[in-house]
């Protein structure tokens, strides 16, 4: 069965970089045809997509966060990682890291870490 | 704000069958498809119904999706307890060239 983990710090000052890293299990992100994304849920608020990637390294950024967002896949470790610079308190959210359906159509997330929250606050 | 707009709230008895709208626009429910996402308590979300209507395995057929012009609806038939939750509505946006959300209905079974 496919597991999801999100890894990387709890609190974060402001202007700082944040780096999550999520561990698949159960499955590899070499998988053909899968992608994979970061998703986040500001407190009280929607979940907003981030930024999608592929093994092959293509990338795909929700256009309001490119400017701050990095996101890199490590096949070896089966694993594949966020960063987003200069951080402010709208970027308090817990953050989702899923496999990705894209293209042909299809755009969804079928399988989801439990999140990790992110608190920015000096 | 986001860019699908669903009720922030719906509510039902057990038995009773429940519907909940996303309403969006001629940039992503009108022209692409629309998903669903259950969210149970202290759990992460999980994907309900894709392609408009489809289910992923193991999704009973309680939970069925519609989708007409720039809206669409989920519903939910013999409602129980154990399907209070957050639902969301997703659809891919040809304006912003990703994967937009609505901000979620909480059900309450009462």
């Amino acid at each position: 069965q496919l597991q999801l983990q999100e890894s990387g710090p709890g609190l974060v000052k402001p202007s700082e970089t944040l780096s999550l890293t999520c561990t698949v299990s159960g499955g590899s992100i070499s998988s053909s045809g899968y992608y994979w994304g970061w998703i986040r849920q500001p407190p009280g608020k929607g979940l907003e997509w981030i930024v999608t990637v592929y093994s092959s390294g293509s990338t795909y950024y929700n256009p309001s966060l490119k400017s701050r967002v990095a996101i890199s896949a490590d096949t070896p470790k089966n694993q594949f990682s966020l960063k987003l610079t200069s951080l402010t308190a709208a970027d308090t959210a817990v953050y989702y890291c899923a496999r990705t359906a894209w293209g042909f159509g299809n755009y969804y997330f079928d399988s989801w870490g439990q999140g990790t929250l992110v608190t920015v606050s000096s | 704000q986001s860019l699908l707009t669903q009720p922030p709230s719906a509510s039902g008895t057990p038995g009773q069958r429940v519907t909940i709208s996303c309403s969006g626009n001629s940039s992503n429910i009108a022209s692409n498809y629309v998903y669903w996402y259950q969210r149970l308590p202290g759990t992460a979300p999980n994907l309900l119904l894709y392609r408009n209507t489809q289910r992923p395995s193991g999704v009973p057929d309680r939970f069925s999706g519609s989708k007409s012009g720039t809206s669409a609806s989920l519903a939910i038939s013999g409602l129980r307890s154990g399907d209070e939750a957050d639902y969301y509505c997703a659809a891919w946006d040809d304006s912003l060239s990703g994967p937009v959300f609505g901000g979620g209905t909480k059900l309450t079974v009462l």
